[in-house]
Protein backbone atom coordinates (compact mmCIF):
# COMPACT_ATOMS: atom_id res chain seq x y z
CA UNK A 1 0.00 0.00 0.00
CA UNK A 2 2.49 3.04 -1.25
CA UNK A 3 0.63 6.13 0.09
CA UNK A 4 3.37 8.06 -0.88
CA UNK A 5 4.15 8.20 -4.20
CA UNK A 6 7.50 9.45 -6.38
CA UNK A 7 6.50 8.89 -9.91
CA UNK A 8 9.70 9.97 -11.44
CA UNK A 9 12.72 7.66 -10.84
CA UNK A 10 15.21 9.89 -11.55
CA UNK A 11 15.47 13.58 -12.85
CA UNK A 12 18.69 15.48 -14.63
CA UNK A 13 19.16 19.47 -15.04
CA UNK A 14 21.44 21.82 -15.83
CA UNK A 15 23.28 23.74 -13.17
CA UNK A 16 21.78 26.62 -12.73
CA UNK A 17 18.50 25.60 -13.62
CA UNK A 18 15.49 24.67 -11.13
CA UNK A 19 15.13 21.53 -10.07
CA UNK A 20 11.13 20.27 -9.32
CA UNK A 21 10.51 16.97 -7.85
CA UNK A 22 7.04 15.95 -7.22
CA UNK A 23 5.35 13.52 -5.18
CA UNK A 24 1.78 12.52 -4.59
CA UNK A 25 -0.23 10.84 -1.35
CA UNK A 26 -2.83 9.29 -0.90
CA UNK A 27 -4.15 8.96 2.74
CA UNK A 28 -6.29 12.51 3.76
CA UNK A 29 -5.11 12.65 7.34
CA UNK A 30 -1.18 12.92 6.35
CA UNK A 31 -0.55 16.45 8.52
CA UNK A 32 3.10 16.44 8.00
CA UNK A 33 4.96 16.41 4.97
CA UNK A 34 9.34 16.50 4.91
CA UNK A 35 11.99 15.99 1.99
CA UNK A 36 14.78 14.15 3.06
CA UNK A 37 17.90 13.89 1.20
CA UNK A 38 20.46 10.96 0.56
CA UNK A 39 24.09 10.64 -0.46
CA UNK A 40 25.28 7.10 -0.88
CA UNK A 41 26.65 4.98 2.08
CA UNK A 42 25.12 7.90 4.42
CA UNK A 43 21.53 7.44 5.55
CA UNK A 44 18.89 10.30 4.47
CA UNK A 45 19.12 13.66 6.08
CA UNK A 46 16.37 16.32 6.78
CA UNK A 47 15.56 19.13 4.33
CA UNK A 48 12.78 21.14 4.54
CA UNK A 49 8.85 20.68 6.11
CA UNK A 50 5.80 21.89 5.36
CA UNK A 51 2.48 21.71 8.17
CA UNK A 52 -0.59 21.11 6.25
CA UNK A 53 -2.08 23.98 7.17
CA UNK A 54 0.45 26.23 4.86
CA UNK A 55 0.70 25.88 1.01
CA UNK A 56 5.04 26.90 0.95
CA UNK A 57 7.48 26.98 3.16
CA UNK A 58 11.15 27.97 1.84
CA UNK A 59 14.74 27.58 3.65
CA UNK A 60 16.88 29.26 1.05
CA UNK A 61 17.49 27.98 -2.16
CA UNK A 62 14.80 25.10 -1.44
CA UNK A 63 11.42 25.45 -1.67
CA UNK A 64 8.11 23.07 -0.67
CA UNK A 65 5.11 23.39 -2.12
CA UNK A 66 1.39 22.07 -0.96
CA UNK A 67 -1.72 21.12 -2.64
CA UNK A 68 -3.41 19.26 -0.54
CA UNK A 69 -6.79 18.94 -2.99
CA UNK A 70 -4.55 17.67 -5.47
CA UNK A 71 -3.03 15.74 -2.23
CA UNK A 72 0.30 16.74 -4.11
CA UNK A 73 3.38 18.15 -2.58
CA UNK A 74 6.67 19.36 -4.56
CA UNK A 75 10.21 20.57 -4.12
CA UNK A 76 12.10 23.26 -5.72
CA UNK A 77 15.44 23.84 -5.71
CA UNK A 78 16.59 26.85 -6.97
CA UNK A 79 19.04 27.24 -8.39
CA UNK A 80 20.40 23.67 -8.52
CA UNK A 81 24.00 22.99 -7.63
CA UNK A 82 25.62 19.75 -8.68
CA UNK A 83 26.36 19.14 -4.63
CA UNK A 84 22.76 18.50 -4.87
CA UNK A 85 23.05 15.66 -7.20
CA UNK A 86 21.35 12.75 -4.52
CA UNK A 87 18.39 10.65 -3.99
CA UNK A 88 15.34 12.65 -2.60
CA UNK A 89 12.83 11.17 -0.75
CA UNK A 90 9.35 12.68 0.12
CA UNK A 91 7.60 11.37 3.50
CA UNK A 92 4.63 12.26 5.40
CA UNK A 93 3.17 11.38 8.95
CA UNK A 94 -0.13 10.69 10.03
CA UNK A 95 -2.50 12.78 12.24
CA UNK A 96 -1.75 11.71 15.89
CA UNK A 97 0.75 9.12 15.07
CA UNK A 98 3.79 10.62 14.03
CA UNK A 99 5.58 7.55 14.81
CA UNK A 100 4.66 6.08 11.20
CA UNK A 101 6.17 8.20 8.50
CA UNK A 102 5.57 6.75 5.10
CA UNK A 103 8.34 7.19 2.85
CA UNK A 104 8.07 7.41 -0.90
CA UNK A 105 10.17 5.41 -3.27
CA UNK A 106 12.64 8.24 -3.93
CA UNK A 107 13.85 10.32 -7.03
CA UNK A 108 17.54 10.01 -8.07
CA UNK A 109 18.95 13.81 -9.09
CA UNK A 110 21.56 14.63 -11.11
CA UNK A 111 22.65 18.12 -11.49
CA UNK A 112 25.45 18.26 -14.56
CA UNK A 113 27.46 21.27 -14.28
CA UNK B 1 28.14 14.48 19.51
CA UNK B 2 28.08 11.38 17.56
CA UNK B 3 25.51 10.28 14.82
CA UNK B 4 23.53 7.26 15.08
CA UNK B 5 25.95 3.93 14.12
CA UNK B 6 24.66 0.84 12.54
CA UNK B 7 26.73 -2.67 13.04
CA UNK B 8 27.76 -4.09 10.37
CA UNK B 9 27.87 -1.95 7.34
CA UNK B 10 27.59 -4.72 5.27
CA UNK B 11 26.54 -8.83 5.84
CA UNK B 12 26.05 -11.70 3.28
CA UNK B 13 23.96 -14.62 4.17
CA UNK B 14 22.37 -17.20 2.41
CA UNK B 15 18.63 -18.22 2.62
CA UNK B 16 17.27 -19.48 5.19
CA UNK B 17 19.84 -18.29 7.88
CA UNK B 18 19.03 -15.47 10.38
CA UNK B 19 20.68 -12.15 10.92
CA UNK B 20 20.97 -9.62 13.94
CA UNK B 21 21.29 -5.78 12.95
CA UNK B 22 22.46 -3.15 15.63
CA UNK B 23 21.52 0.18 16.15
CA UNK B 24 23.25 2.91 18.19
CA UNK B 25 21.22 5.86 18.78
CA UNK B 26 22.42 9.42 19.19
CA UNK B 27 23.10 10.42 22.63
CA UNK B 28 19.71 11.24 24.94
CA UNK B 29 17.55 9.55 22.27
CA UNK B 30 15.08 7.19 23.50
CA UNK B 31 13.60 6.43 20.30
CA UNK B 32 14.91 4.16 17.49
CA UNK B 33 13.04 3.37 14.41
CA UNK B 34 13.45 0.60 11.96
CA UNK B 35 13.10 0.97 8.17
CA UNK B 36 13.75 -1.44 5.12
CA UNK B 37 15.02 0.48 1.53
CA UNK B 38 14.70 -1.25 -1.73
CA UNK B 39 14.59 0.06 -4.95
CA UNK B 40 11.53 0.98 -6.34
CA UNK B 41 9.69 1.21 -2.74
CA UNK B 42 11.49 3.18 -0.90
CA UNK B 43 11.97 3.64 2.62
CA UNK B 44 9.35 1.04 4.32
CA UNK B 45 8.30 1.10 7.94
CA UNK B 46 9.52 -2.02 10.19
CA UNK B 47 8.86 -1.04 13.79
CA UNK B 48 9.70 1.61 16.63
CA UNK B 49 10.94 1.20 20.11
CA UNK B 50 10.64 3.60 22.82
CA UNK B 51 11.79 2.63 26.57
CA UNK B 52 12.54 -0.70 25.35
CA UNK B 53 8.98 -1.46 24.17
CA UNK B 54 7.60 -1.09 20.52
CA UNK B 55 6.17 1.39 19.93
CA UNK B 56 4.71 1.28 16.60
CA UNK B 57 4.78 -1.70 13.50
CA UNK B 58 4.85 -1.96 9.89
CA UNK B 59 3.17 -4.32 7.65
CA UNK B 60 5.88 -6.53 7.92
CA UNK B 61 6.11 -10.49 8.38
CA UNK B 62 6.63 -12.37 12.04
CA UNK B 63 10.45 -12.77 10.49
CA UNK B 64 11.16 -9.58 11.30
CA UNK B 65 11.25 -8.82 14.95
CA UNK B 66 13.46 -6.57 17.10
CA UNK B 67 14.27 -5.25 20.91
CA UNK B 68 15.48 -2.36 22.26
CA UNK B 69 17.55 -2.18 25.27
CA UNK B 70 17.41 0.27 28.53
CA UNK B 71 20.53 2.01 27.15
CA UNK B 72 18.41 2.78 24.12
CA UNK B 73 20.46 0.52 21.80
CA UNK B 74 18.28 -1.75 19.27
CA UNK B 75 18.46 -4.78 17.58
CA UNK B 76 16.46 -6.08 14.73
CA UNK B 77 16.44 -9.52 13.72
CA UNK B 78 15.18 -11.51 10.64
CA UNK B 79 14.87 -15.46 10.49
CA UNK B 80 14.62 -17.78 7.67
CA UNK B 81 16.06 -15.31 5.13
CA UNK B 82 14.31 -14.90 1.74
CA UNK B 83 16.30 -13.62 -1.33
CA UNK B 84 13.49 -10.73 -1.38
CA UNK B 85 15.14 -9.35 2.04
CA UNK B 86 17.92 -8.42 0.25
CA UNK B 87 18.08 -4.69 0.94
CA UNK B 88 19.33 -1.90 3.06
CA UNK B 89 18.18 -1.76 6.51
CA UNK B 90 17.88 1.84 8.70
CA UNK B 91 17.61 2.91 11.54
CA UNK B 92 16.53 6.29 12.63
CA UNK B 93 16.66 7.90 16.45
CA UNK B 94 14.91 10.64 17.65
CA UNK B 95 14.97 11.98 21.49
CA UNK B 96 11.19 12.09 21.93
CA UNK B 97 8.68 9.26 20.74
CA UNK B 98 6.37 11.86 19.09
CA UNK B 99 9.04 13.68 16.93
CA UNK B 100 8.79 14.52 13.94
CA UNK B 101 12.79 15.36 13.81
CA UNK B 102 14.47 11.87 12.95
CA UNK B 103 17.98 11.17 12.29
CA UNK B 104 19.21 8.14 10.35
CA UNK B 105 22.49 6.06 10.35
CA UNK B 106 24.34 4.76 7.19
CA UNK B 107 22.73 1.52 7.04
CA UNK B 108 22.93 -1.99 7.21
CA UNK B 109 23.52 -3.33 3.34
CA UNK B 110 22.02 -6.95 3.28
CA UNK B 111 22.69 -9.20 0.21
CA UNK B 112 20.64 -12.82 1.22
CA UNK B 113 22.17 -15.28 -1.47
Amino acid sequence: DQQVKQNSPSLSVQEGRISILNCDYTNSMFDYFLWYKKYPAEGPTFLISISSIKDKNEDGRFTVFLNKSAKHLSLHIVPSQPGDSAVYFCAASVRGNNNDMRFGAGTRLTVKP
Amino acid sequence: KAGVTQTPRYLIKTRGQQVTLSCSPISGHRSVSWYQQTPGQGLQFLFEYFSETQRNKGNFPGRFSGRQFSNSRSEMNVSTLELGDSALYLCASKKVIGSLEQFFGPGTRLTVL
